[in-house]
């Protein structure tokens, strides 16, 4: 089985501060992690994803996220928030035993930047 | 070109009518999606068509009925729903099923039963 939790249902941060998501895990095996953005009456769009190598990964945007395994997290960041980064964001998870490319998605974090 | 379309944008319907959802990609994708998405929750998942054949039903009561004419094209067949159906239904499309292939999303047709 394979779960993921976004522990804050929003974040709101001023904008040109730095801005932290986070995400935590559950598989069984090896975790594939996605992060994803809907904007309002927006489908979502692919932000960055980790498979295996180097445990920071850097997506569109500016954002990143850092893979920790030992805390089974997956935090999205940017050093510097804009308010067009006002958005939901979603985190997502797939174990590498899971053939079918299915998604577990995280409930979602409504992240607000003010000017 | 990585984009998926979805028409209609909007779609009103009542219990008896029978409508369609369509989606389109032109990004080669064998692998193509459709989730079924509430307001202020996570999308869930309904079917996964690989290349072109039905590989994954989440157990989506009939009356939504699933179409991949062929690579580029994904229906979703609408009949007798009910007003809790009524959901923002996003199509998505990946190169392939089985690696980490990352999902393309369309903007999504908001269906609102009456």
């Amino acid at each position: 089985a394979q779960s993921v939790a976004q522990p804050e249902d929003q974040v709101n941060v001023a904008e040109g501060n730095p801005l932290t998501v986070k995400c935590t895990y559950s598989v069984s095996g090896n975790p594939y992690l996605f992060w994803y953005v809907q904007y309002p009456n927006r489908g979502l769009q692919f932000l960055l994803k980790y498979i295996t190598g180097d445990n920071l990964v850097k997506g569109s945007y500016g954002f990143e996220a850092e893979f920790n395994k030992s805390q089974t997290s997956f935090h999205l960041k940017k050093p510097s928030a804009l308010v067009s980064d006002s958005a939901l964001y979603f985190c997502a998870v797939r174990d590498m035993t899971n053939a079918g490319n299915m998604l577990t998605f995280g409930g979602g974090t409504r992240l607000m930047v003010k000017p | 070109d990585t984009e998926v379309t979805q028409t209609p944008k909007h779609l009103v319907m009542g219990m008896t009518n029978k409508k369609s959802l369509k989606c389109e990609q032109h990004m080669g994708h064998r692998a193509m999606y459709w989730y079924k998405q509430k307001a202020k929750k996570p999308p869930e998942l309904m079917f996964v068509y690989s290349y072109e054949k039905l590989s994954i039903n989440e157990s989506v009561p009939s009356r939504f009925s699933p179409e991949c004419p062929n690579s580029s094209l994904l229906n979703l067949h609408l009949h007798a729903l009910q007003p809790e159906d009524s959901a923002l239904y996003l199509c998505a499309s990946s190169q392939g099923q089985g690696d980490p292939y990352e999902q393309y999303f369309g903007p999504g047709t908001r269906l609102t039963v009456t």
